[in-house]
Protein backbone atom coordinates (compact mmCIF):
# COMPACT_ATOMS: atom_id res chain seq x y z
CA UNK A 1 0.00 0.00 0.00
CA UNK A 2 1.41 3.81 -0.84
CA UNK A 3 1.96 6.02 2.31
CA UNK A 4 3.57 9.12 2.54
CA UNK A 5 6.29 10.45 4.91
CA UNK A 6 6.63 13.66 6.14
CA UNK A 7 9.62 13.69 8.78
CA UNK A 8 9.36 17.28 10.06
CA UNK A 9 6.73 18.05 12.26
CA UNK A 10 7.24 21.17 13.11
CA UNK A 11 9.34 23.72 11.26
CA UNK A 12 10.47 26.97 12.42
CA UNK A 13 12.61 29.62 10.80
CA UNK A 14 13.12 33.45 10.49
CA UNK A 15 12.23 35.39 7.60
CA UNK A 16 14.42 35.37 4.50
CA UNK A 17 16.02 31.75 5.92
CA UNK A 18 15.80 29.11 3.00
CA UNK A 19 13.67 26.28 3.37
CA UNK A 20 13.25 22.83 2.16
CA UNK A 21 10.47 20.03 3.89
CA UNK A 22 11.03 16.28 3.22
CA UNK A 23 8.38 14.05 1.72
CA UNK A 24 9.11 10.64 1.16
CA UNK A 25 6.36 7.84 -0.23
CA UNK A 26 6.54 3.48 -0.55
CA UNK A 27 5.04 2.89 -3.94
CA UNK A 28 6.83 1.03 -6.59
CA UNK A 29 5.20 2.20 -9.51
CA UNK A 30 4.41 5.75 -11.05
CA UNK A 31 2.91 8.46 -8.84
CA UNK A 32 1.58 11.82 -9.15
CA UNK A 33 3.03 14.04 -6.31
CA UNK A 34 1.80 17.11 -4.68
CA UNK A 35 2.27 19.97 -2.02
CA UNK A 36 -0.57 21.49 -0.60
CA UNK A 37 -0.85 24.29 2.06
CA UNK A 38 -3.13 25.28 4.26
CA UNK A 39 -2.80 29.16 5.43
CA UNK A 40 -4.20 29.35 9.24
CA UNK A 41 -7.97 28.78 9.41
CA UNK A 42 -8.33 28.08 6.08
CA UNK A 43 -8.76 25.62 3.57
CA UNK A 44 -5.86 23.29 1.74
CA UNK A 45 -4.57 24.82 -1.67
CA UNK A 46 -2.32 23.61 -4.40
CA UNK A 47 0.98 24.58 -4.16
CA UNK A 48 2.94 22.54 -7.17
CA UNK A 49 2.35 19.15 -8.92
CA UNK A 50 4.35 16.59 -10.76
CA UNK A 51 2.91 14.08 -12.99
CA UNK A 52 6.11 13.70 -15.54
CA UNK A 53 8.90 15.55 -17.52
CA UNK A 54 11.09 17.89 -15.35
CA UNK A 55 11.65 16.31 -12.17
CA UNK A 56 12.35 19.94 -10.71
CA UNK A 57 8.53 21.50 -10.39
CA UNK A 58 8.16 24.82 -9.98
CA UNK A 59 4.64 26.24 -8.26
CA UNK A 60 3.36 29.42 -6.84
CA UNK A 61 4.65 31.59 -4.42
CA UNK A 62 8.18 30.99 -5.09
CA UNK A 63 8.03 27.41 -4.16
CA UNK A 64 9.80 24.77 -6.20
CA UNK A 65 10.01 20.93 -5.67
CA UNK A 66 11.98 18.00 -6.81
CA UNK A 67 11.35 14.26 -7.82
CA UNK A 68 13.78 12.24 -6.99
CA UNK A 69 12.93 8.73 -8.20
CA UNK A 70 15.80 7.15 -6.58
CA UNK A 71 14.93 7.99 -3.26
CA UNK A 72 10.93 8.45 -3.77
CA UNK A 73 11.30 11.49 -2.31
CA UNK A 74 9.38 14.92 -3.60
CA UNK A 75 11.45 17.60 -0.95
CA UNK A 76 9.87 21.41 -1.18
CA UNK A 77 12.24 24.35 -1.06
CA UNK A 78 11.83 28.20 -1.31
CA UNK A 79 15.12 29.95 -1.48
CA UNK A 80 14.14 32.76 1.71
CA UNK A 81 10.49 32.49 3.37
CA UNK A 82 8.71 35.20 4.23
CA UNK A 83 6.27 35.74 7.13
CA UNK A 84 2.93 35.28 5.33
CA UNK A 85 4.56 31.63 4.29
CA UNK A 86 3.76 30.47 8.00
CA UNK A 87 0.97 27.30 7.15
CA UNK A 88 0.71 24.15 7.36
CA UNK A 89 2.15 22.09 4.59
CA UNK A 90 0.82 18.54 3.03
CA UNK A 91 2.75 16.03 0.70
CA UNK A 92 0.48 13.72 -0.98
CA UNK A 93 0.91 11.09 -3.70
CA UNK A 94 -1.21 9.51 -5.85
CA UNK A 95 -0.61 5.71 -7.51
CA UNK A 96 -1.29 6.20 -11.26
CA UNK A 97 -3.07 3.15 -12.52
CA UNK A 98 -4.56 2.10 -8.99
CA UNK A 99 -8.26 0.60 -9.45
CA UNK A 100 -9.64 3.02 -6.69
CA UNK A 101 -7.24 6.05 -7.38
CA UNK A 102 -6.49 8.07 -4.87
CA UNK A 103 -4.42 10.88 -3.29
CA UNK A 104 -2.63 10.11 0.01
CA UNK A 105 -1.62 13.04 2.03
CA UNK A 106 1.21 12.78 4.23
CA UNK A 107 0.83 13.87 8.12
CA UNK A 108 1.97 17.62 7.58
CA UNK A 109 4.57 19.77 8.41
CA UNK A 110 3.78 23.15 10.75
CA UNK A 111 6.31 25.83 9.58
CA UNK A 112 6.34 28.85 11.29
CA UNK A 113 8.40 32.10 10.43
CA UNK A 114 9.21 34.32 13.12
CA UNK A 115 9.47 38.00 11.26
CA UNK B 1 -16.95 32.35 -8.10
CA UNK B 2 -16.65 30.00 -5.39
CA UNK B 3 -15.29 26.57 -7.15
CA UNK B 4 -16.21 24.19 -4.01
CA UNK B 5 -18.47 25.33 -1.07
CA UNK B 6 -19.33 23.32 1.88
CA UNK B 7 -22.61 24.29 4.37
CA UNK B 8 -22.65 24.99 7.25
CA UNK B 9 -18.87 25.99 7.71
CA UNK B 10 -19.47 25.50 11.69
CA UNK B 11 -21.84 22.99 13.18
CA UNK B 12 -22.34 22.44 17.04
CA UNK B 13 -24.49 19.38 17.98
CA UNK B 14 -25.07 17.12 21.09
CA UNK B 15 -23.93 13.80 20.91
CA UNK B 16 -26.49 11.32 19.87
CA UNK B 17 -28.03 14.12 16.83
CA UNK B 18 -28.29 13.63 12.97
CA UNK B 19 -26.51 16.20 10.91
CA UNK B 20 -25.88 16.63 7.49
CA UNK B 21 -23.17 18.60 5.67
CA UNK B 22 -23.68 19.96 2.01
CA UNK B 23 -21.15 20.19 -0.66
CA UNK B 24 -21.30 21.66 -4.57
CA UNK B 25 -18.51 22.03 -6.95
CA UNK B 26 -19.00 24.04 -10.24
CA UNK B 27 -16.29 22.77 -11.53
CA UNK B 28 -17.91 20.48 -13.66
CA UNK B 29 -15.61 17.78 -11.80
CA UNK B 30 -16.37 13.96 -12.27
CA UNK B 31 -15.05 12.96 -9.00
CA UNK B 32 -15.63 14.08 -4.96
CA UNK B 33 -14.14 13.17 -2.11
CA UNK B 34 -15.13 13.70 1.76
CA UNK B 35 -12.40 14.74 4.21
CA UNK B 36 -11.66 14.55 8.21
CA UNK B 37 -9.29 16.39 9.34
CA UNK B 38 -8.13 15.62 13.14
CA UNK B 39 -6.99 18.02 15.47
CA UNK B 40 -3.23 17.07 14.99
CA UNK B 41 -3.64 18.23 11.26
CA UNK B 42 -3.84 14.61 10.32
CA UNK B 43 -5.74 14.68 6.92
CA UNK B 44 -7.85 11.00 6.00
CA UNK B 45 -9.98 10.46 3.48
CA UNK B 46 -13.46 8.67 4.14
CA UNK B 47 -15.25 8.68 0.64
CA UNK B 48 -14.93 9.77 -2.90
CA UNK B 49 -17.63 9.10 -5.40
CA UNK B 50 -17.33 9.31 -9.16
CA UNK B 51 -20.38 10.52 -11.44
CA UNK B 52 -22.73 9.75 -8.46
CA UNK B 53 -20.96 6.29 -8.08
CA UNK B 54 -19.20 5.52 -4.91
CA UNK B 55 -15.62 4.57 -5.68
CA UNK B 56 -13.75 4.63 -2.34
CA UNK B 57 -14.74 3.78 1.05
CA UNK B 58 -12.38 3.92 3.81
CA UNK B 59 -12.55 2.27 7.28
CA UNK B 60 -15.32 4.70 8.46
CA UNK B 61 -18.44 3.91 10.76
CA UNK B 62 -21.61 3.03 8.89
CA UNK B 63 -23.22 6.12 10.75
CA UNK B 64 -21.55 8.28 7.69
CA UNK B 65 -23.69 8.14 4.56
CA UNK B 66 -22.81 10.14 1.79
CA UNK B 67 -24.81 10.76 -0.96
CA UNK B 68 -24.72 12.01 -4.55
CA UNK B 69 -27.78 13.34 -5.84
CA UNK B 70 -25.76 14.76 -9.24
CA UNK B 71 -22.00 14.96 -10.11
CA UNK B 72 -21.72 18.81 -8.54
CA UNK B 73 -23.40 17.68 -5.14
CA UNK B 74 -21.36 15.27 -2.23
CA UNK B 75 -23.59 15.44 0.71
CA UNK B 76 -22.40 13.83 3.87
CA UNK B 77 -24.68 12.61 7.06
CA UNK B 78 -23.88 11.82 10.39
CA UNK B 79 -26.07 9.52 12.48
CA UNK B 80 -25.64 9.14 16.61
CA UNK B 81 -22.53 11.43 16.21
CA UNK B 82 -20.00 10.83 19.28
CA UNK B 83 -17.36 13.02 21.01
CA UNK B 84 -15.15 11.61 18.72
CA UNK B 85 -16.82 13.23 15.33
CA UNK B 86 -15.28 16.63 16.53
CA UNK B 87 -13.18 17.35 13.42
CA UNK B 88 -13.17 20.05 10.67
CA UNK B 89 -14.60 17.72 7.46
CA UNK B 90 -13.49 18.77 3.81
CA UNK B 91 -15.10 18.02 0.47
CA UNK B 92 -13.06 18.41 -2.45
CA UNK B 93 -12.99 17.60 -6.35
CA UNK B 94 -10.64 16.61 -9.01
CA UNK B 95 -11.76 16.05 -12.77
CA UNK B 96 -10.71 12.12 -12.05
CA UNK B 97 -9.02 10.65 -9.41
CA UNK B 98 -5.23 10.92 -9.40
CA UNK B 99 -5.94 14.09 -10.49
CA UNK B 100 -4.91 17.82 -8.23
CA UNK B 101 -8.04 18.38 -6.45
CA UNK B 102 -9.61 21.94 -5.28
CA UNK B 103 -10.70 21.79 -1.54
CA UNK B 104 -13.61 23.60 0.11
CA UNK B 105 -13.43 25.72 2.96
CA UNK B 106 -14.11 23.27 5.32
CA UNK B 107 -17.16 22.52 8.42
CA UNK B 108 -16.01 22.73 11.85
CA UNK B 109 -18.15 20.10 13.51
CA UNK B 110 -18.15 20.14 17.66
CA UNK B 111 -19.44 17.33 19.22
CA UNK B 112 -20.19 18.00 23.00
Amino acid sequence: AQSVSQHNHHVILSEAASLELGCNYSYGGTVNLFWYVQYPGQHLQLLLKYFSGDPLVKGIKGFEAEFIKSKFSFNLRKPSVQWSDTAEYFCAVNARGSSASKIIFGSGTRLSIRP
Amino acid sequence: DTAVSQTPKYLVTQMGNDKSIKCEQNLGHDTMYWYKQDSKKFLKIMFSYNNKELIINETVPNRFSPKSPDKAHLNLHINSLELGDSAVYFCASSQEGGHEQYFGPGTRLTVT
